[in-house]
Formats: C-alpha cells, structure tokens, sequence
C-alpha cells in the first residue's frame, strides 16, 4: 500500500518567517512528487512539482526532494496571511497508470 | 491555462436518487479522474480514465459509475444516493507524462 504521511498541524508561523511542510513517502519507485495548496472550501491547487533530488524554487516557494531518505518538504519564505491553508504533498510512482497518491495535507495557519 | 469544470457547486439531493455529476476539460488530457473528499479522510480516489470509454476503479468505487463517451468530458453517476455519500467531489485531469494534475472547482454534494 503506497502512502504519503504528513503531519496534520495545524503548523503556526508568523506573518514574515519561513514555514517548512514536511512529506514521507513509502513508495521507492515513486518518481514525480507535487505539493498542493487548498484553501478552506476550494479545489487543490498545484503550486510545486519536482523530480530530481534537490531544490526547486519559484519564488517564495522552494520544494526539496531526498530520493534516498524518501523525504519531500516545502519551504515558504516571507509566510503571509494568505498562505494560511491546507497543504497536500502527493507522489506519482511507475505503476503504469497516472495516479497520484495524496497526503492527508498539513494546515498552516500564518498570524500578522 | 488548464480549465477544468464541473457542472454544479452544490447539490442537494434525497436519498435513493439516480445523481450525475458532470466534468468538462478543455485542455485535451488523457486521463481524467474523480476523487471525493472527506474531513479526516484526506483525498480518494474513485474511478479514472485514460482514454474515451476506458475506465478503471479506484480505491472506492462502490455505490458508482462513471461514463467518458467523449474525450473532454467524464461522468461520475450515484446510481442511488446515499446519505454516506454526502462529500466534497473533485474532478481532475492529468497532464502528459508530467504526472501534474489540475482540479475542478467540486461539487459539494448533501444527501438527505
């Protein structure tokens, strides 16, 4: 059973620091890793995918992929109010069909 | 950008009815998928489809079908609603081998 654990939080910051999501993976031929934004009441939003171990960044966002250590973050820079939202880490393996395979997600609530 | 619609945003409807939801893509996707939502439950999948009139079960397919009779669009049927059924439902469309998948709006659907 492939899964993806994440802490549920809710995870508190202020308004200005950095906030870090945390995501474990238990699939090894998982390839392709996504992060998610999804605000109370709305769709999920893709707003990172990586598949190379190593950072990405756009802008205030940076993913980071351990493929050895089976670990995916996302970093938030200069958090704000509006980043206050749920925050869903998803894997994609090699199994032959495109399915994603969804954490539970990780609030982060961010105070001015 | 992808678009991807569903026809209602809310629905209530009684128990033992026949329910259709309707998802529209317009960015010519392979795959379309329909998960439902529930608080605590995270994301799950109900049924996919990788090409016009193939589909495949997801992890709970129970209590529902699904139609793709053309390539844009992807039906997900409640042959007779039940009120365990009521829940946040998501339809998404992946992009080529990227893995990325793209969310509707949802349909909040209440079963009473």
């Amino acid at each position: 059973q492939k899964e993806v654990e994440q802490n549920s939080g809710p995870l508190s910051v202020p308004e200005g620091a950095i906030a870090s999501l945390n995501c474990t993976y238990s699939d090894r031929v998982s390839q392709s890793f996504f992060w998610y934004r999804q605000y109370s009441g709305k769709s999920p939003e893709l707003i990172m995918s990586i598949y190379s171990n190593g950072d990405k960044e756009d802008g205030r966002f940076t993913a980071q992929l351990n493929k050895a250590s089976q670990y995916v973050s996302l970093l938030i820079r200069d958090s704000q109010p509006s980043d206050s939202a749920t925050y869903l880490c998803a894997s994609a393996g090699d199994s032959g069909y495109s399915t994603l395979t969804f954490g539970k997600g990780t609030m982060l609530l961010v105070s001015p | 950008d992808v678009k991807v619609t569903q026809s209602s945003r809310y629905l209530v409807k009684r128990t033992g009815e026949k329910v259709f939801l309707e998802c529209v893509q317009d960015m010519d996707h392979e795959n379309m998928f329909w998960y439902r939502q529930d608080p605590g439950l995270g994301l799950r999948l109900i049924y996919f489809s990788y090409d016009v009139k193939m589909k495949e079960k997801g992890d709970i397919p129970e209590g529902y079908s699904v139609s793709r009779e053309k390539k844009e669009r992807f039906s997900l049927i409640l042959e007779s609603a039940s009120t365990n059924q009521t829940s946040m439902y998501l339809c998404a469309t992946l992009k080529g081998v990227s893995y990325e998948q793209y969310f509707g709006p949802g349909t909040r659907l209440t079963v009473t």
